[in-house]
């Protein structure tokens, strides 16, 4: 059972849509953090959320945090073909905080 | 810049061999991870570190193995590589706290045959 479920999987869509990718658990954290890997990279850090409701944006992604610190949304307006890649969210491992628990990610494929 | 670099993109190597993979951060950071990453498993923790020599376990430590004799350096060794040892090895590095920043390098994909 994952603790992160991120939702969809795979997601295919076409220049210029707009879209949201959802990480949802049923557990409380303490934080959030967003990561986006490209195709043959390693991932890179987007966003951290740490309040409730929290809303955070960078350019054309906006991040939301839950109120609840459960969940988190990501929303992308007007995708390009460079936003391209692999989306994961992460948590800090309750048990110990030097390591981070993942979820599987949303595979995004942005077409021309 | 941050920087974190593993000593090789691509590696081929027979079942029975042993492979080092090796990962340096000039960040000075505390704390390195090894992580493998398969397709619908997502990313695993093999090993962490988070000091010169000291290391602890991760979800998958079986057949692995890890050196730190530096602080900048952290390496990853296939005792006895194995096909289902095939994946992409992915190093990282942060700095102790809360909500700190994972600093990826940029993998090793490893075949085993």
């Amino acid at each position: 059972t994952q603790l992160l479920e991120q939702s969809p999987q795979f997601l295919s869509i076409q220049e210029g849509e707009n879209l949201t990718v959802y990480c949802n658990s049923s557990s409380v954290f303490s934080s959030l953090q967003w990561y986006r890997q490209e195709p043959g990279e390693g991932p890179v850090l987007l966003v951290t959320v740490v309040t409730g409701g929290e809303v955070k944006k960078l350019k054309r992604l906006t991040f939301q945090f839950g109120d609840a610190r459960k969940d988190s949304s990501l929303h992308i307006t007007a995708a390009q073909p460079g936003d391209t890649g692999l989306y994961l969210c992460a948590v800090p491992n309750a048990g110990n905080n030097r390591k981070l628990i993942w979820g599987l990610g949303t595979s995004l494929a942005v077409n021309p | 810049d941050v920087k974190v670099t593993q000593s090789s993109r691509y590696l081929v190597k027979r079942t029975g061999e042993k492979v080092f993979l090796e990962c340096v951060q000039d960040m000075d950071h505390e704390n390195m991870f090894w992580y493998r990453q398969d397709p619908g498993l997502g990313l695993r923790l093999i090993y962490f570190s988070y000091d010169v020599k000291m290391k602890e376990k991760g979800d998958i430590p079986e057949g692995y193995s890890v050196s730190r004799e530096k602080k900048e350096r952290f390496s990853l060794i296939l005792e006895s590589a194995s096909t289902n040892q095939t994946s992409m090895y992915l190093c990282a590095s942060t700095v102790s706290g809360m909500r700190k920043t994972q600093y990826f390098g940029p993998g090793t994909r490893l075949l085993v045959l």
